[in-house]
């Protein structure tokens, strides 16, 4: 069964340090997102991307993230100078229909 | 505004005893819900879905869930734990098309024996 992946699976950088982390949505799907989830929080919603540009993103996204298909296969999110608050897990999903299917995500350890 | 309501965070229930998780949602549009279950460390895994029809909707794991619409609710239940059912449960709410998901705070579940 096709699923998504996630790569790394724990990331562990600096303050102000540039981390990207890496997606591979199920192949024939056409919508990808972003979500992370604070320790002990709800998941939350950062970004959500279709046909190469991005076509919603929530107020945590802010000018230190960037998201980019790179090729065909590839989903990133970049943060451009990392906080300690961006400590979290972050989830990649892959939609078909009406349905998201998530990655095992990258927990990202910042500090 | 959209938004999931876990209202319970933490709920201990015995072995073989039934569950009942609570959700409650405010949402603009149709919505479609979701349970999806988390172990620590792990992703989310989909227990279920209802996007429309039936209201009472069976998932995985012997899980199943009914939408009341004049309630807002859809809440998760099951008719006999197992101990590996230990994890955290979260709802979420979307709707037709790219909108992202709306997730409640998540109830843990614990087992004992």
């Amino acid at each position: 069964e096709p699923e998504v992946t996630q790569t790394p699976s724990h990331q562990v950088t600096q303050m102000g340090q540039e981390v990207i982390l890496r997606c591979v949505p199920i192949s024939n799907h056409l919508y990808f997102y972003w979500y992370r989830q604070i320790l002990g929080q709800k998941v939350e919603f950062l970004v959500s991307f279709y046909n190469n540009e991005i076509s919603e993103k929530s107020e945590i996204f802010d000018d230190q993230f960037s998201v980019e298909r790179p090729d065909g296969s590839n989903f990133t999110l970049k943060i451009r100078s990392t906080k300690l608050e961006d400590s979290a897990m972050y989830f990649c999903a892959s939609r078909a229909l009406n349905e998201q299917f998530f990655g095992p995500g990258t927990r990202l350890t910042v500090l | 505004a959209q938004s999931v309501t876990q209202p319970d965070i933490h709920i201990t229930v015995s072995e073989g005893a039934s569950l009942e998780l609570r959700c409650n949602y405010s949402y603009g549009a149709t919505p479609y819900l979701f349970w999806y279950v988390q172990s620590p460390g792990q992703g989310l895994q989909l227990l279920l879905k209802y996007f429309s029809g039936d209201t009472l909707v069976q998932g995985i794991k012997g899980f199943e869930a009914e939408f009341k619409r004049s309630q807002s609710s859809f809440n998760l239940r099951k008719p006999s734990v197992h101990w590996s059912d230990a994890a955290e449960y979260f709802c979420a709410v979307g709707s037709f098309g790219n909108t992202p998901l709306v997730f409640g705070k998540g109830t843990r579940l614990s087992v004992i024996a």
